[in-house]
């Protein structure tokens, strides 16, 4: 079965620190991935999406991929507050049109 | 901007009831998908649709049922609610081709009781 592993924290880092989160999965020939921020209460928000390996930059955020390692991050500069948050990592393949979800890490960013 | 709107935000049915939930898409994606979330167990998928009347088991199907009459509108069914079916039920959709990103309704917080 395929699987996508998070470390369900809390992670927790001062504010204006980096926030670093991490996630791997098992299907080598997985091919897109996804950030998706969820606030306690709400539902999931995509915030960053990767497709090759690399760097991604947004803002804040940046996605980081590594195919051969299979592992994908999340890197939050100057962490806010606001960004408390569980963090879900998403992975899709050519093989299901549905993602694969990790069980997410929650990041507490202490004021 | 997607939008995706669930009929409800709060439910309280009864041990043995049949619930409908409901979800809405307005920009025209093929795919939709419902999850339930649970703490500790993540986003697991119950069905989702690729088209009109077509539908896939997810994960986990059992006692629940899908409709797909109309493409912007998916419903999920649970013929006979159960008291471990209390539970946040999501609703996403995405488009067929180019990427896979989802996008997620605002959630149906279930309770049975």
């Amino acid at each position: 079965q395929k699987e996508v592993e998070q470390n369900s924290g809390p992670l927790s880092v001062p504010e204006g620190a980096i926030a670093s989160l991490n996630c791997t999965y098992s299907d080598r020939v997985s091919q897109s991935f996804f950030w998706y921020r969820q606030y306690s209460g709400k539902s999931p928000e995509l915030i960053m999406s990767i497709y090759s390996n690399g760097d991604k930059e947004d803002g804040r955020f940046t996605a980081q991929l590594n195919k051969a390692s299979q592992y994908v991050s999340l890197l939050i500069r100057d962490s806010q507050p606001s960004d408390s948050a569980t963090y879900l990592c998403a992975v899709g393949d050519t093989g299901r049109r549905a993602l694969t979800f990790g069980s997410g890490t929650r990041l507490q960013v202490q004021p | 901007d997607v939008k995706v709107t669930q009929s409800s935000r709060y439910l309280v049915k009864r041990t043995g009831e049949k619930v409908f939930l409901e979800c809405v898409q307005d920009m025209d994606h093929e795919n939709m998908f419902w999850y339930r979330q649970d703490p500790g167990l993540g986003l697991r998928l119950i069905y989702f649709s690729y088209d009109v009347k077509m539908k896939e088991k997810g994960d986990i199907p059992e006692g629940y049922s899908v409709s797909r009459e109309k493409k912007e509108r998916f419903s999920l069914i649970l013929e006979s609610a159960s008291t471990n079916q209390t539970s946040m039920y999501l609703c996403a959709s995405s488009p067929v081709r180019g990427s896979k990103k989802q996008f997620f309704g605002p959630g149906t917080r279930l309770t049975v009781l």
